[in-house]
């Protein structure tokens, strides 16, 4: 059965840096794009993410782009979440999410990880 | 804009029914879909594209779509389903956008 999970979340200050990991298992992940989705502590969801099925196209969210870099390891089953230059407004709960088109992403997102919290604060 | 706005909160008796919209630009080009949340949990996928249903998500949920509207409807809702529920689009530009969140309450 498909399984995502997400680990690499914890307390960091302002302007630091961490990465999150997501393992999956379950599918082939060489054939599907995924994304990352966050939600601060009483908010809504907000997509950050996704990368391609190869890791050749990435798009983000204004709020982060040029700050986090998504990544993939095709041969770990394994996506990554390098978040830089962190602000207290990045506090959340990151999730990582299949997309379930496959090759080509339409932005359902069908598996999800249960989360890692990143709190940024001093 | 890619903004999609949804009603804040809803209720519904029990065993009734309830629809929650979703309106925004980008559902005029774009199949958005549909994620049921509660507390502590991550978010479900329940509705998706041209009113399809993942595996395992009761037929009492049904989607429409009409221009920039997306529409999920609970019919003969059950405590179960009380829960924050979220559309979702992408743009045209790569960009996925979520919507501000429904709380939905079941009397």
């Amino acid at each position: 059965q498909v399984h995502l999970e997400e680990s690499g979340g914890g307390v960091v200050q302002p302007g630091r840096s961490l990465r999150l990991s997501c393992a999956a298992s379950g599918f082939t992940f060489s054939t599907y794009g995924m994304h990352w989705v966050r939600q601060a502590p009483g908010k809504g969801l907000e997509w950050v993410t996704i990368i391609s099925y190869d890791g050749n196209n990435k798009y983000y969210a204004d709020s982060v782009k040029g700050r986090f870099t998504i990544s993939r390891d095709n041969s770990k089953n394994t996506l990554y979440l390098q978040l830089n230059s962190l602000r207290a407004e990045d506090t959340a709960v990151y999730y990582c999410a299949r997309d379930l088109n496959g090759y080509v992403p339409d932005y359902y997102f069908d598996f999800w990880g249960q989360g890692t919290l990143v709190t940024v604060s001093s | 804009s890619s903004e999609l706005t949804q009603d804040p909160a809803v209720s519904v008796a029990l065993g009734q029914t309830v629809r929650i919209t979703c309106q925004g630009d980008s559902l005029r080009n774009y199949y958005g879909s549909w994620y049921q949340q509660k507390p502590r949990q991550a978010p479900v996928l329940v509705m998706y594209g041209k009113n399809k249903r993942p595996p395992g998500i009761p037929d009492r949920f049904s989607g429409s779509n009409s221009g920039n509207t997306t529409s999920l409807t609970i019919t003969g809702a059950q405590a179960e389903d009380e829960a924050d529920y979220y559309c979702n689009s992408r743009d045209s530009s790569g960009k996925g956008v979520f919507g501000t969140g429904t709380k939905v309450t079941v009397l």
